[in-house]
């Protein structure tokens, strides 16, 4: 299995905290992703990385922040979390872009 | 409106039975993944298919990559209850685009 971990798995926030969401990866892949998922809609990209300092934003990428300051690790951040932010969240993993992705395990957010 | 829609989206049958899964779209894309998903985990890849008419075999699962590049076909043989999950089509290149779509899924029960 690919080295690849989430936290936390759970979480419960109220609206308009902050929340931080981590990725961390042992395989030295250069490309990282992070998706929602909900009922009906499969996976939707939030933003990706390329690289170290390097992100770009995916379809779902409003109300989400996203750092990578070294390559082990990405990190999705919710400024203010609102009631339509609750879902799962996966991390995914790549050596190339959009080539075979490994995914976490998710972390489930609920935003009351 | 899905750039990739599956059907169908939930199917419910006998141990034993053969089955197919569909992932269609009006785009042309690169290539095209498969993924399965358990319950609380994260997908987890089953193949990649990239020429148009591709055929991939993986032990009892049959998947293939139409002509045109525009649709994919997952069949599973003498279905098992281990085959119980949530398919997921993924498509690279739709539109033109740089990215990578996920279909919404196609949740399958297999009933002892």
């Amino acid at each position: 299995d690919a080295g690849i971990t989430q936290s936390p798995r759970h979480k419960v926030t109220e609206t308009g905290t902050p929340v931080t969401l981590r990725c961390h990866q042992t395989e030295n892949h250069r490309y990282m992703y992070w998706y929602r998922q909900d009922p009906g809609h499969g996976l939707r990209l939030i933003h990706y990385s390329y690289g170290v300092k390097d992100t770009d934003k995916g379809e779902v990428s409003d109300g989400y922040s996203v750092s990578r300051s070294k390559t082990e690790d990405f990190l999705l951040t919710l400024e203010s979390a609102t009631s339509s932010q609750t879902s799962v969240y996966f991390c995914a993993i790549s050596r190339d872009r959009w080539a075979e992705a490994f995914f976490g395990q998710g972390t489930r957010l609920t935003v009351v | 409106t899905q750039l990739l829609e599956q059907s169908p989206q939930f199917l419910s049958i006998q141990e034993g039975e053969n089955l197919t899964v569909y992932c269609n779209s009006s785009s042309v894309f690169s290539s095209l993944q498969w993924y399965r998903q358990e319950p609380g985990e994260g997908p987890v890849l089953l193949v990649t298919v990239v020429t148009g008419g591709e055929v991939k075999k993986l032990k009892r699962l049959t998947f293939q990559f139409g002509d045109a590049r525009k649709d994919s076909s997952l069949h599973i043989t003498a279905a098992q209850p281990g085959d119980t999950g949530l398919y997921l089509c993924a498509g690279e290149g739709g539109q033109g685009a740089q990215k990578l779509v996920f279909g919404q899924g196609t949740r399958l029960t297999i009933n002892p």
